[in-house]
Parts: C-alpha cells; sequence; structure tokens
C-alpha cells in the first residue's frame, strides 16, 4: 500500500492561475518535504517540515508556498504559475534524525499552459 | 553543506557486480552517508546509508574508505530493474538536516 500519496499525478494548469498539489502520508513521520524536478534534473529541495517548524530554502521563489495542516497533509500552492515551474513536484516524508530514510510519492507532474 | 562527486554516468553488464563511487572530501565527522536511486518515472527510493563501517542490506553493500572521504555503492548482481539514476547524498547526524540531492550517477545496464 502506498504510504506517501501525491494527489493527482498529472495536474495541468494555466499560466498565472494558482494551483495547489496534495501529499498525505500513512506513516505517521514528523518531516515532509516538497521537492521540484525539471527532466534531466536531480531533485531540488524547495523546503521542509519539521513537525510544525516551516524550511523555506534560501533559492525557493516567493511563488511556492506551503502548508501542513496537520502530521499527515502537506499541500504545496504556486500562486502565478508560469512556463518554467512545469516540472515533477515530489514530496516526500521521515522519520526525523539523519539516520533514517525518506520515503518518496510518486510525485505530480505539472503542466503550465 | 559537505558535498559529493559522482560519475555522470556507467554502464554495467547484466548479471554483473556494479561498483558505483562517490566521492565527499570534505565529510565531517557526524555526516552520515545516504545512497538513494530513481527508477524511471518514479520517485527516488532510499537504498542504504552508513556513517563508518560496512553496510549491507537486501538491496546493496556500501563500502566506506577509512578516512570517509570516499564511499562504494556495490549491486552485488546487476538486472534490468537496477538502471536508474543513484544519488549519493551527505546528511549531518544533527535531527533537522535536509534531504538535499547532487546530480546523481546514472547506471544503464546491458542484457
Amino acid at each position: 500500500d502506498a504510504m506517501v500519496i501525491q494527489n493527482p499525478r498529472y495536474q495541468v494548469t494555466q499560466f498565472g492561475k494558482p494551483v495547489t498539489l496534495s501529499c498525505s502520508q500513512t506513516l505517521n513521520h514528523n518531516v515532509m518535504y516538497w521537492y521540484q524536478q525539471k527532466s534531466s534534473q536531480a531533485p531540488k529541495l524547495l523546503f521542509h517540515y519539521y513537525d510544525k517548524d516551516f524550511n523555506n530554502e534560501a533559492d525557493t521563489p516567493d511563488n511556492f508556498q506551503s502548508r501542513r495542516p496537520n502530521t499527515s497533509f502537506c499541500f504545496l500552492d504556486i500562486r502565478s504559475p508560469g512556463l518554467g515551474d512545469a516540472a515533477m513536484y515530489l514530496c516526500a516524508t521521515s522519520r526525523g534524525g539523519t539516520g533514517t530514510e525518506a520515503f518518496f510519492g510518486q510525485g505530480t507532474r505539472l503542466t503550465v499552459v | 553543506d559537505a558535498k559529493t562527486t559522482q560519475p555522470n554516468s556507467m554502464e554495467s553488464n547484466e548479471e554483473e557486480p556494479v561498483h558505483l563511487p562517490c566521492n565527499h572530501s570534505t565529510i565531517s565527522g557526524t555526516d552520515y552517508i545516504h545512497w538513494y536511486r530513481q527508477l524511471p518515472s518514479q520517485g527516488p527510493e532510499y537504498v542504504i546509508h552508513g556513517l563508518t563501517s560496512n553496510v549491507n542490506n537486501r538491496m546493496a553493500s556500501l563500502a566506506i574508505a577509512e578516512d570517509r572521504k570516499s564511499s562504494t555503492l556495490i549491486l552485488h548482481r546487476a538486472t534490468l530493474r537496477d538502471a536508474a539514476v543513484y544519488y549519493c547524498i551527505l546528511r549531518a547526524v544533527s535531527g533537522n538536516t535536509p534531504l538535499v540531492f547532487g546530480k546523481g550517477t546514472r547506471l544503464s545496464v546491458i542484457a
């Protein structure tokens, strides 16, 4: 059974129209991550939560925001998607502590038209 | 952040062992060495991690140099399903260090 679930798998949005991607987990992990992955590139960390503490990477654009209303759910909001935001967005969780493994969802592929 | 260096790509024959190298000359004493892989069209998956001693699990083995400045991920018998991008990642022991990916090595497996 999937432990980190991302919905939808494919999302098409219009240029400039706000879009929200969702991630849920059944692992009760306290750390959740969002990554952006463009074609033939490595995943790029956007931000992560350690419990309720939000950590934004320095080069994450202001256009990207996140919410974590409870342990199980995390959302990625893109306020005004541009063509350059088309990518695979990956959610991951871990138990916290760097000796632990992270579990990834299947990703949401975002297309901006 | 401590950095890792991996070859861009490697090729292996099916059913042969594969040794994927990673250099991390600036590793600190409290950095774990993690390996993840990403199969085509999937999210990354954990492979193995270690601190100082060599580690084995059902997927692979991790050999860590005595000075910890390099490590090698060993796949004992490559299969076509092992074709993926393999990432070597350092993570400090402190509890809130995120998982940051480098460029990784693209492994091709030839039948």
